[in-house]
């Protein structure tokens, strides 16, 4: 089955900063890979998704770019904001099936 | 649109008692579900995936005696959680899948459950 690991398990960036969080898979299958925000004790939020035939995708001060062949994935936010401050996961699988989850990382924005 | 509620958000039972949570999407129909939990400060793991008027399959590792879940319609499916036991206390969240769309999971406010 899918295996997803999930670098750096924390981040601590100064506001205005960039931050990236990168993801592998392990499962060739695999074709959707979306990302969430969750913040403490509150439902994950979907932030970007991208599918298999695109290799980046781009919303606003996100960005999520996939490299099929190498089998990783990373989101990218720019430009941080206190406000981006939570737990971050990205997750793989097969499109409209389940997922299989990273281990988070916790994203801290210094102001 | 794509609102999935859960109920109850938060429960207390002994050890011994079942407990039954509540999992709908609000305003669409939805033909799978999940079910995860979630550990304190870990990520969220998949129990079982629930599709409307079959059994649901369940994840290596879960027990579907102890886990029961049922999707009886397009917008509910419940998760029974027999013969609770402290080590079951944790943090259910569903996530529900638009019929008539592709991938994107939208995810309930989750139920937290202490079992003492």
């Amino acid at each position: 089955g899918e295996n997803v690991e999930q670098h750096p398990s924390t981040l601590s960036v100064q506001e205005g900063d960039s931050a990236v969080i990168k993801c592998t898979y392990s499962d060739s299958a695999s074709n959707y890979f979306p990302w969430y925000k969750q913040e403490l004790g509150k439902r994950p939020q979907l932030i970007i998704d991208i599918r298999s035939n695109v290799g980046e995708k781009k919303d606003q001060r996100i960005a999520v770019t996939l490299n099929k062949t190498a089998k990783h994935f990373s989101l990218h936010i720019t430009e941080t904001q206190p406000e981006d401050s939570a737990v971050y996961f990205c997750a793989g699988g097969e499109y409209g099936n389940k997922l299989v989850f990273g281990a988070g990382t916790i994203l801290r924005v210094k102001s | 649109g794509a609102v999935v509620s859960q109920h109850p958000s938060r429960v207390i039972c002994k050890s011994g008692t079942s407990v039954k949570i509540e999992c709908r999407s609000l305003d669409f129909q939805a033909t799978t579900m999940f079910w995860y939990r979630q550990f304190p400060k870990q990520s969220l793991m998949l129990m079982a995936t629930s599709n409307e008027g079959s059994k649901a399959t369940y994840e290596q590792g879960v027990e579907k005696d102890k886990f029961l879940i049922n999707h009886a319609s397009l917008t509910l499916s419940t998760l029974t959680v027999t013969s609770a036991h402290p080590e079951d206390s944790s943090f259910y969240i569903c996530s529900a899948r638009v019929r008539t769309s592709g991938g994107e999971q939208f995810f309930g406010p989750g139920t937290r459950l202490t079992v003492l």
